[in-house]
């Protein structure tokens, strides 16, 4: 079946640190990969996405690589801020189902 | 702003009552879903809904239903309410019918307590 594996959090770093979340999936076909973010008291929003192997995904200083041989869509950030506190969820769109599979989110707080 | 509307914002009701959580889709998508989203179960998916028709279940409960109309809201209901369904629920919704490339964008959510 589909699914999705994250990171425990939660994760905490000093600003300017180097930030990985790992995030590896099992999937039938050839799914999308997304990274969502979810700031406090808010609904999730797309943070990125890569729709087919080798794609990297990017925005706002994030980044992410669909790798197919490690089934894995980690998320990157060379410097972060403390505006980038928020919980971080992987997720993945089958192209063989009818479901959006989302990890268990990782919480991240940037301290300064 | 995603372009979804959720409301409401927040609801107080007892255990044992009914209530209608209702949802606004981005203009052009014909995609709703529905998710609970809980301290000690993360995010749930409970149903997906394209163009009025159900088109994937999730882990939804039997004292729960869902439709989407015509205009392409959608109204989640709860009944027979419990303690444990406190929660945030959200609504997403998304442009295809599942699968793909298809981004779900998010609702505020709406904050429901039982008490």
């Amino acid at each position: 079946g589909n699914s999705v594996t994250q990171m425990e959090g939660p994760v905490t770093l000093s600003e300017e640190a180097f930030l990985t979340i790992n995030c590896t999936y099992t999937a039938t076909g050839y799914p999308s990969l997304f990274w969502y973010v979810q700031y406090p008291g808010e609904g999730l929003q797309l943070l990125l996405k890569a729709t087919k192997a080798d794609d990297k995904g990017s925005n706002k200083g994030f980044e992410a690589t669909y790798r197919k041989e490690t089934t894995s869509f980690h998320l990157e950030k060379g410097s972060v801020q403390v505006s980038d506190s928020a919980v971080y969820f992987c997720a993945l769109n089958s192209n063989t189902g009818n479901q959006f599979y989302f990890g268990t989110g990782t919480s991240l707080t940037v301290i300064p | 702003d995603s372009g979804v509307t959720q409301t409401p914002k927040h609801l107080i009701t007892a255990t044992g009552q009914r209530v209608t959580l209702r949802c606004s889709p981005r203009s052009g998508d014909l995609s709703v879903y529905w998710y609970q989203q809980s301290l000690d179960q993360g995010l749930q998916f409970l149903i997906q809904y394209y163009n009025g028709e159900e088109r994937a279940k999730g882990n939804i409960l039997e004292r729960f239903s869902a439709q989407q109309f015509p205009d392409l809201h959608s109204e989640l209901n709860l009944s027979s309410l419990e303690l444990g369904d406190s929660a945030l629920y959200f609504c997403a919704s998304s442009e295809g019918p599942s699968g793909g490339p298809y981004e779900q964008y998010f609702g505020p959510g709406t904050r429901l307590t039982v008490t």
